[in-house]
């Protein structure tokens, strides 16, 4: 079935340091691939979002890139801060009516300064 | 432009009582799916509603229902609770189609 695998957490970074958090996913066709953002006590946002193979998709600094060779859509940041502390869920989507996102479990990021 | 509004924040209810959650879609917004999200993991997909009507499932019982009203706004109705059901649960609206989901802070119930 269709399925998300994000590496697990939390992962706790100096301020400016350079974040990856890594996320590959199952799926049949070509989903759309997503990455969200819960900051405590809120609900999701979206941060980022591809559709097609090879496509990056930015965002606040944020970027990651759709690699269909390696079914992967890693997010990365060159340089982090404490304000990004959250919790960060790779998604994706295989309905092209957009009927439901299909979640990995969540990475917890903790940004110190 | 408003967001989604969910209502109640936070309700504690007992084994085998039934509750109700309600959420608001954003303006011009005209579909709605709904979410279990349990401590320390994903969101679960639970259905979503378009026109009124259930327009996709997630793998969840039929003690699982829903309501879309006129105004896009909507509900999500639980039977028979159970220990397992104490999590967040986040309503997203989107339009038809696209992927432009948004979500509310979600409604965190407690089940003991």
């Amino acid at each position: 079935g269709n399925s998300v695998t994000q590496m697990e957490g939390p992962v706790t970074l100096s301020e400016e340091a350079f974040l990856t958090i890594n996320c590959t996913y199952t799926a049949t066709g070509y989903p759309s691939l997503f990455w969200y953002v819960q900051y405590p006590g809120e609900g999701l946002q979206l941060l980022l979002k591809a559709t097609k193979a090879d496509d990056k998709g930015s965002n606040k600094g944020f970027e990651a890139t759709y690699r269909k060779e390696t079914t992967s859509f890693h997010l990365e940041k060159g340089s982090v801060q404490v304000s990004d502390s959250a919790v960060y869920f790779c998604a994706l989507s295989v309905d092209q009516a957009g009927t439901a996102l299909i979640f990995g479990k969540g990475t917890t990021l903790s940004v110190s300064s | 432009e408003t967001g989604v509004t969910q209502s109640p924040t936070h309700l504690i209810k007992t084994r085998g009582q039934q509750v109700t959650l309600r959420c608001s879609s954003q303006s011009g917004h005209n579909t709605v799916s709904w979410y279990q999200q349990a401590l320390g993991q994903g969101p679960q997909f639970i259905f979503q509603y378009y026109r009124e009507e259930e327009n996709g499932r997630g793998n969840f019982p039929p003690r699982f229902s829903g309501l879309q009203f006129p105004n896009y706004s909507s509900e999500l109705n639980v039977n028979a609770l159970e220990l397992d059901d104490s999590a967040l649960y986040l309503c997203a609206s989107s339009l038809q189609g696209g992927h432009g989901y948004t979500f509310g802070s979600g409604t965190r119930l407690t089940v003991v």
